[in-house]
């Protein structure tokens, strides 16, 4: 079946840096487009990053963009999020999900916390 | 960007109940809205892709209607498990939206 594994959060400080992980099974990973999306204490769902395959189409949310970069690597099944110079509103829990015309099928989730 | 509303923003019913969520959206989207089901400590779940269909493995009680600006998600007979929130997106462009919830608590 469909999984999708995140891992990477943790508390940093304002201004550090975080990678997230996203491992998925269940599925030719590389016959699909892939997102992040988080979710911040008390707050609905935002759509961050979005990545084709091979990877040459990427869009962000302005939110993110010129501090956070989203890589795949289709050989190990594998998702990235680069998370730089962030924020305390950067507090969420971190989901990524496989997107076709949806998000069909989501992770679990990875939390991170940004406080000094 | 596509603003998404949704109302109520939150609602209390039985188990039981017929419940109906409408989302709007900032612009004519077609039938590019689904749905999602998010219950605390879990991942969201989609219910409806393309405004009416069912996602495979979703139970019959969720359906979708709607194009255009004004779509609504219903849930025939509300099960213990659909105590959640419930959330509209749009898949027509870039910035993908999502609407601001609806909780659905228990009367």
């Amino acid at each position: 079946q469909v999984q999708l594994v995140e891992s990477g959060g943790d508390l940093v400080k304002p201004g550090g840096s975080l990678r997230l992980s996203c491992t998925a099974s269940g599925f030719n990973f590389s016959d699909y487009y892939m997102s992040w999306l988080r979710q911040a204490p008390g707050k609905g769902l935002e759509w961050l990053a979005y990545i084709r395959t091979p990877g040459t189409t990427i869009y962000y949310a302005d939110s993110v963009k010129g501090r956070f970069t989203v890589s795949r690597d289709n050989a190990n099944n594998s998702l990235f999020l680069q998370m730089d110079d962030l924020r305390v509103e950067d507090t969420a829990v971190y989901y990524c999900a496989r997107q076709a015309r949806d998000f069909d099928y989501w992770g679990r989730g990875t939390l991170v916390t940004v406080s000094s | 960007d596509i603003q998404m509303t949704q109302s109520p923003s939150s609602l209390s019913a039985s188990v039981g109940d017929r419940v109906t969520i409408t989302c709007r959206t900032s612009q004519s989207i077609s039938t590019y809205v689904n749905w999602y089901r998010h219950q605390p400590g879990k991942p969201p779940n989609l219910l409806i892709y393309s405004g009416s269909n069912l996602q495979s493995g979703v139970p019959s009680r969720f359906s979708g209607s709607g194009s255009g600006t004004h779509f609504t998600l219903t849930i025939s007979s509300l099960q213990p498990e659909d105590f959640a929130t419930y959330y509209c997106q749009q898949s027509y462009s870039s910035p993908w939206t999502f609407g601001q919830g609806t909780k659905v608590e228990i009367k």
